[in-house]
């Protein structure tokens, strides 16, 4: 069974900490994605990944940083959290490929910044 | 900048009803997908559609590109309780290394 998993389902962090959220994929896949879901805005891209040591910027990138030491593993940093980065955090993979290749989804991690 | 919108954003039946979730877009895009999120839940992948025109069947959910490549839609038949969630649309242009998803549409089936 794939999968994909997320480091916490919850966190509660204060303004000014810095967050790390980690990602691991037991599926050798290529591409590892970052999006964050907040309601009426469905899923938008922050980073991603297309091999060990590779990044490129999403559509909202700002505020955040990610690091992929290993292929299955994709973590994304928020150097000094934000009232404003309260939400939810979902962390998907898809084999290297067309760009609709599918993408498998973990869980989400609910981030709330006090 | 590639938008979809959907709609409706929430729609709340009766099981048994027969239900159409729309996503629409200006830009064109060379394949189509559509996932399904449940709560607690990351989304999972339906269906991808590539060709303009192409109509898919999965079981009761019935999948449509548009000729054009610029919209989709999502017909289900005799809805289930079992087919709630939060049905996300998204696309990938031909250009793109990435796909873009829509607002979603929050589905309510009523027993």
């Amino acid at each position: 069974d794939v999968k994909v998993t997320q480091s916490s389902r919850y966190l509660v962090k204060r303004t000014g900490e810095k967050v790390f959220l980690e990602c691991v994929q037991d599926m050798d896949h290529e591409n590892m994605f970052w999006y964050r879901q907040d309601p009426g805005l469905g899923l938008r891209l922050i980073y991603f990944s297309y091999d060990v040591k590779m990044k490129e910027k999403g559509d909202i990138p700002e505020g955040y940083s990610v690091s992929r030491e290993k292929k299955e593993r994709f973590s994304l940093i928020l150097e000094s959290a934000s009232t404003n980065q309260t939400s939810m955090y979902l962390c998907a993979s898809s084999l290297r490929g067309p760009s609709f290749n599918e993408q498998f989804f973990g869980p989400g991690t609910r981030l709330t910044v006090l | 900048t590639q938008l979809l919108e959907q709609s409706p954003q929430f729609l709340s039946i009766q099981e048994g009803e027969n239900l159409t979730v729309y996503c629409n877009s200006s830009s064109v895009f060379s394949s189509l997908q559509w996932y399904r999120q449940e709560p607690g839940e990351g989304p999972v992948l339906l269906v991808t559609v590539v060709t303009g025109g192409e109509v898919k069947k999965l079981k009761r959910l019935t999948f449509q590109f548009g000729d054009a490549r610029k919209d989709s839609s999502l017909h289900i038949t005799a809805a289930q309780p079992g087919d709630t969630g939060l049905y996300l649309c998204a696309g990938a242009a031909s250009s793109a290394s990435k796909i873009i998803f829509g607002s979603g549409t929050r589905l309510s089936i009523r027993p």
